[in-house]
């Protein structure tokens, strides 16, 4: 994780849109991912962006992708308090899901 | 759906102790993987296996060592407990890669307390 980074926490009021930003480092990865960590849980897939894309949409969920960069960001539209949790981003180094570099997280703490 | 479980959400043990931390997947899933977590070092991979008996050391193996003696099982093994391992433990499960897309599943965690 250590050259995957993100701002360690973000507060936002419900309603509002979150945006969660990632820093990372291989310009050769294939795919990046968005998980999400709620409390005492493991981590779950949200969604994944293909380095030739710069955007996806996924109902409230936009990934915005600037590859000169190596700068990832996912916003939440219309934050909820069941979206606090921590959201991690990936990077795969190598092809797919089994070689998956992990950044640092941001804990997400939605204000009702 | 797919299931990762972990044997133990808690676990506090002694330093010097052997601990064993197991995994099961039931979904026939080739690939299994150990992670720790840390507060601001996001996750970080012990070690993986691709088939039953194989391993490989991830990025921080030191300490550890891991079993694979049934697809959908894999142990990870402490054995000799040090206070810097005090951690919440991760594991994982995927697919032999068909999709550039097929993600990793991820158990609860255990969270191990050396003291």
């Amino acid at each position: 994780g250590e050259d995957v980074e993100q701002s360690p926490f973000l507060s936002v009021r419900e309603g509002d849109s979150s945006v969660i930003n990632c820093t990372y480092t291989d310009s050769s990865s294939t795919y990046l991912y968005w998980y999400k960590q709620e409390p005492g849980a493991g981590l779950q897939l949200l969604t994944y962006i293909f380095s030739n894309m710069d955007m996806k949409q996924d109902q409230r969920l936009t990934v915005l992708l600037n590859k000169k960069d190596k700068h990832l960001s996912l916003r939440i539209a219309d934050t909820q308090t069941g979206d606090s949790a921590i959201y991690f981003c990936a990077e795969s180094r190598g092809a797919g899901a089994n070689n998956l570099f992990f950044g640092t997280g941001t804990r997400l703490t939605v204000i009702p | 759906d797919v299931k990762v479980t972990q044997s133990s959400r808690y676990l506090v043990k002694r330093t010097g102790e052997k601990v064993f931390l197991e995994c099961v997947q039931d979904m026939d899933h080739e690939n299994m993987f150990w992670y720790r977590q840390d507060p601001g070092l996001g996750l970080r991979l012990i070690y993986f296996s691709y088939d039953v008996k194989m391993k490989e050391k991830g990025d921080i193996p030191e300490g550890y060592s891991v079993s694979r003696e049934k697809k959908e099982r894999f142990s990870l093994i402490l054995e000799s407990a040090s206070t810097n391992q005090t951690s919440m433990y991760l594991c994982a499960s995927s697919l032999v890669e068909r999709e550039s897309t097929d993600t990793q599943y991820f158990g609860p965690g255990t969270r191990l307390t050396v003291l």
